[in-house]
């Protein structure tokens, strides 16, 4: 069965350091998402992503964060100057294009740690 | 953000017995429900969804409900299995929007005892 892949798993990194976590979607799939969860928080939407362009933004996406589809395959979350707040699981979601295809499957994560 | 809540923060049932998981809204723009199961370390596994044109639906041991008028739904499971042991999360969308996305609840962290 297909999933969603995500690397890597952990990733430390110092406060002000940029970061890339990288994702590859379900492959027929056209829709792609981040999402977050601070540790005891719920999961947070923040951002989705179809046909090269952002469809929509949460406010926490704010100009430190950027995503790309550099390829046919990969979708990258970058943010460029780490902060101790962006420590958080990070998933990656995607979905199918059309009607009765609402459901967004989940990558396993990366755990962004910031010192 | 309180448009999606899971009032039970945990939940724990014998095995055999039905666990019944609860998720209020607030928004009247949601049209689709969904939960996820998630285990420690490990992204939300879809389980079960359900749209704003039906009441009930059933995959397996796996029932959502949804009642528009209470802003209500639940996800049954019945016979609990030990294995089902892991948190839930209920989310919702409002498809009219291009980029879907979803809101969360907290999450109900479901316990079943062999």
């Amino acid at each position: 069965e297909p999933e969603v892949t995500q690397t890597p798993s952990h990733q430390v990194t110092q406060m002000g350091q940029e970061v890339i976590l990288r994702c590859v979607p379900i492959s027929n799939h056209l829709y792609f998402y981040w999402y977050r969860q601070i540790l005891g928080q719920k999961v947070e939407f923040l951002v989705s992503f179809y046909n090269n362009e952002i469809s929509e933004k949460s406010e926490i996406f704010d100009d430190q964060f950027s995503v790309e589809r550099p390829d046919g395959s990969n979708f990258t979350l970058k943010i460029r100057s780490t902060k101790l707040e962006d420590s958080a699981m990070y998933f990656c979601a995607s979905r199918r294009k059309g009607q009765g295809t609402d459901t967004q499957y989940f990558g396993p994560g990366t755990r962004l740690t910031v010192l | 953000d309180q448009q999606v809540k899971q009032n039970s923060p945990s939940l724990s049932v014998q095995e055999g017995r039905i666990s019944i998981l609860n998720c209020d809204y607030t928004n009247s723009m949601f049209d689709y429900f969904l939960w996820y199961k998630k285990y420690p370390a490990e992204g939300p596994t879809f389980l079960i969804s359900i749209s704003s044109i039906k009441d009930k639906n059933e995959d397996g041991r796996f029932t959502v409900f949804l009642n528009k008028s209470a802003k209500h739904l639940s996800l049954h499971i019945v016979p609990s299995q030990p294995g089902d042991s892991a948190v839930y999360f209920c989310a919702a969308s409002a498809g009219g929007t291009s980029g879907s996305r979803l809101t969360f609840g907290e999450g109900t962290q479901l316990t079943v005892n062999p």
